[in-house]
């Protein structure tokens, strides 16, 4: 069966840091796999998605970016996090329905 | 194009029933359906493929209005479990599948 992980759970970092954020999937091949954004108590906010291997695409302009180096790996980066970057950034891959990681809850300071 | 959710927020007793709503202004190929509880991620409840498409698990069903751009959660005798924002996703089927989600609808369901 398919899994998908986030890491880290959690991240408390200041303004003006660098920012990496990895998700992997296993027990699928090729998947779409998706960044999005939850501001507390929002909706979700589609960040980046990628159908293969270095083919990304950015849905909002901001001073994050997307890097799909394997097919089953995708990276979320920001070289310097604004304090508006705080949310729960989840990523997600799907067949046709899309199944979400658990999350990583990111606090900017 | 973000689909329209309605209500946005509903409180329901036990045992009560409940409807979610979810419209857009385009044409769609599918609409899903997600449950996020407080704190976690959204978990996956159904997908709805082909218009007049009606699914369902145990009391949670949907349909699918392709005509009309809509499609609807049916929540029937509600237990406390199904306490959480439900989000619709759509689908225009462009090239790729890129599911766009509305603003979610809180539900609570009170003893």
């Amino acid at each position: 069966s398919q899994t998908i992980h986030q890491w880290p759970a959690t991240l408390v970092q200041p303004v003006g840091s660098p920012l990496s954020l990895e998700c992997t999937v296993e027990g699928t091949s090729n998947p779409n796999l998706y960044w999005y954004r939850q501001a507390a108590g929002r909706g979700l906010q589609l960040l980046f998605y990628s159908v293969g291997i270095g083919q990304i695409s950015s849905e909002v302009p901001q001073n994050l970016s997307a890097s799909r180096p394997q097919d089953r790996q995708f990276i979320l980066s920001s070289k310097k996090l604004l304090l508006s970057d705080s949310g729960f950034y989840l990523c997600a891959w799907s067949v046709n329905e899309q199944y979400f990681g658990p999350g990583t809850r990111l606090t900017v300071t | 194009q973000q689909p329209v959710q309605s209500p946005q927020a509903v409180i329901l007793r036990e045992g009560e029933d409940a409807v979610i709503n979810c419209s857009s202004s385009k044409a769609l190929y599918s609409v899903h359906w997600y449950r996020q509880k407080h704190g976690e991620a959204p978990v996956f409840l159904m997908i709805l493929l082909k218009g007049g498409e009606q699914k369902g698990h145990e009391k949670i069903s949907a349909s699918f209005n392709e005509k009309k751009q809509q499609s609807s959660l049916y929540l029937t005798a509600s237990q406390l479990s199904y306490s959480g924002t439900y989000f619709c996703g759509t689908d225009r089927k462009t090239s790729y599948d890129k599911v766009i989600f509305g603003p979610g609808t809180s539900l609570s369901v009170i003893p």
